[in-house]
């Protein structure tokens, strides 16, 4: 049971464009959600979060946005650059357990 | 500041043979700590977690087994390794509910 997707593995832009990251959760009782990027043979970097009392939060170049009714959630970056090549994962909690779901990452690739 | 530090970064194993990986954090008091493994491909599948020493959850039945001996160790360990153990192995931290996890730099089991 995948209860946080990502749905496209692979996603190819140009560099200063936006790119778009998008994942959606099954689970209603999710309520911090996180990205991450990784790097080939290292751990994951923690980019960006947001609480489900919010439905934006921006840092910089990336914005993450929350639809709570439609449980997706979506990762902005702009303007994209070739440094942002890299898996991105989302991820999700739930309040009082403990545990970061992941989904199973999209490969970003900024072409220059 | 809080670092965490994993080791070995890789390691080639035969089949049959005993594991232990050793994460350590400093800087920091109580983590929750965690072991992820990201098999080929795939997202990151959470192992194992624990919120304070001697306490240790298991998400995923298989022959891995986790130990907390001091508040800021985690140790991954098999007595008998099998193929399908291979993976990139990474410990993570994170200071409770609602934070985002710092994670190690990973280590490469190969199994033989």
């Amino acid at each position: 049971d995948q209860q946080v997707k990502q749905n496209s593995p692979s996603l190819s832009v140009q560099e200063g464009r936006i790119s778009i990251l998008n994942c959606d959760y099954t689970n209603s009782m999710f309520d911090y959600f996180l990205w991450y990027k990784k790097y080939p043979a290292e751990g994951p970097t923690f980019l960006i979060s947001i609480s489900s009392i919010k439905d934006k939060n921006e840092d910089g170049r990336f914005t993450v946005f929350l639809n709570k009714s439609a449980k997706h959630l979506s990762l902005h970056i702009v303007p994209s650059q070739p440094g942002d090549s890299a898996v991105y994962f989302c991820a999700a909690s739930a309040q009082g357990t403990y545990k970061y779901i992941f989904g199973t990452g999209t490969r970003l690739k900024v072409l220059a | 500041s809080q670092t965490i530090h994993q080791w070995p970064a890789t390691l080639v194993q035969p089949v049959g043979s005993p594991l232990s990986l050793e994460c350590t954090v400093e800087g920091t008091s109580n983590p929750n700590l965690y072991w992820y493994r990201q098999a080929a491909g795939r997202g990151l599948q959470l192992l194992f977690y624990s919120v304070g020493i001697g306490q240790i959850s298991s998400e995923v039945p298989q022959n891995l087994s986790a130990s907390r001996p001091q508040d800021r160790q985690f140790i991954l360990s098999s007595k008998k390794l099998l193929l399908s153990d291979s993976g990139f192995y990474l410990c993570a931290w994170c200071r409770g509910g609602n934070q985002p996890q710092h994670f190690g730099d990973g280590t490469r089991l190969s199994i033989l």
